[in-house]
């Protein structure tokens, strides 16, 4: 399967503890982007990166929260301390740089806080 | 950021066209119209996009007001795989490339 996975696919922990997920675009894009899902709502953008660029990140992102994609490739969202408010769908997309490309969604990673 | 407006909700029976409305307009003349859906418990999926002429393709066609300002996903036979929520975003061409998802239309489909 060549197209964008997440790790893990779920998540439970503990209020005020530190998450990392991970996520591997399809190898030739080159863009980036986390999203943030909740039950009913559509996706929230979040950041984008361009090669290893963090090129835009959303009010949403609090300084709790910090994305990076070192070497261009894969990307890591960590969220410090959560929050129960922090529970939600956390959804990655690649693309190509051309304007008019489509997006290709992983499966996601459903943050549990408790 | 544009923003667009879709009904929450429609239902179609199996087998026949769907036709879910999109109202864009604050389009700017460079945007993309994208059209994404989302099965329960998945990632969103593109569906089809366009710019200013009509578009086909596998999954669906999509027509594009002549103003731009508004936009129809056409399912031309609806089959209960189809039903997911379906999103319709403005995609800039310069400065962010985000895309920007509303709340979409829960299409649901009747056998």
């Amino acid at each position: 399967d060549t197209g964008v996975s997440q790790d893990p696919r779920h998540k439970i922990t503990k209020r005020g503890q530190n998450v990392t997920f991970r996520c591997d675009p399809i190898s030739e894009h080159n863009r980036l982007y986390w999203y943030r899902q909740t039950l009913g709502q559509g996706p929230e953008f979040l950041t984008y990166f361009q090669n290893e660029a963090q090129l835009e990140k959303s009010r949403l992102l609090s300084d709790r929260f910090s994305a990076e994609r070192p070497k261009g490739s894969f990307s890591t969202l960590e969220i410090q301390r959560t929050e129960q408010g922090d529970s939600a769908m956390y959804l990655c997309a690649s693309s190509l740089e051309a304007p008019n490309a489509e997006a290709f969604f992983g499966q996601g990673t459903r943050l549990t806080v408790v | 950021d544009a923003k667009t407006t879709q009904p929450n909700s429609m239902e179609s029976n199996e087998e026949e066209p769907v036709h879910l409305p999109c109202n864009h307009s604050t389009i700017s003349g460079t945007d993309y119209i994208h059209w994404y859906r989302q099965l329960p418990s998945q990632g969103p999926e593109y569906v089809i996009h366009g710019l200013t002429s009509n578009v086909n393709n596998r999954m669906a066609s999509l027509a594009i007001a002549e103003d731009r300002k508004s936009s129809t996903l056409i399912l031309h036979r609806a089959t209960l795989r189809d039903a997911a929520v379906y999103y319709c975003i403005l995609r800039a061409t310069s400065g962010t490339y985000k895309y920007i998802f509303g709340t979409g239309t829960r299409l649901k489909v009747l056998a």
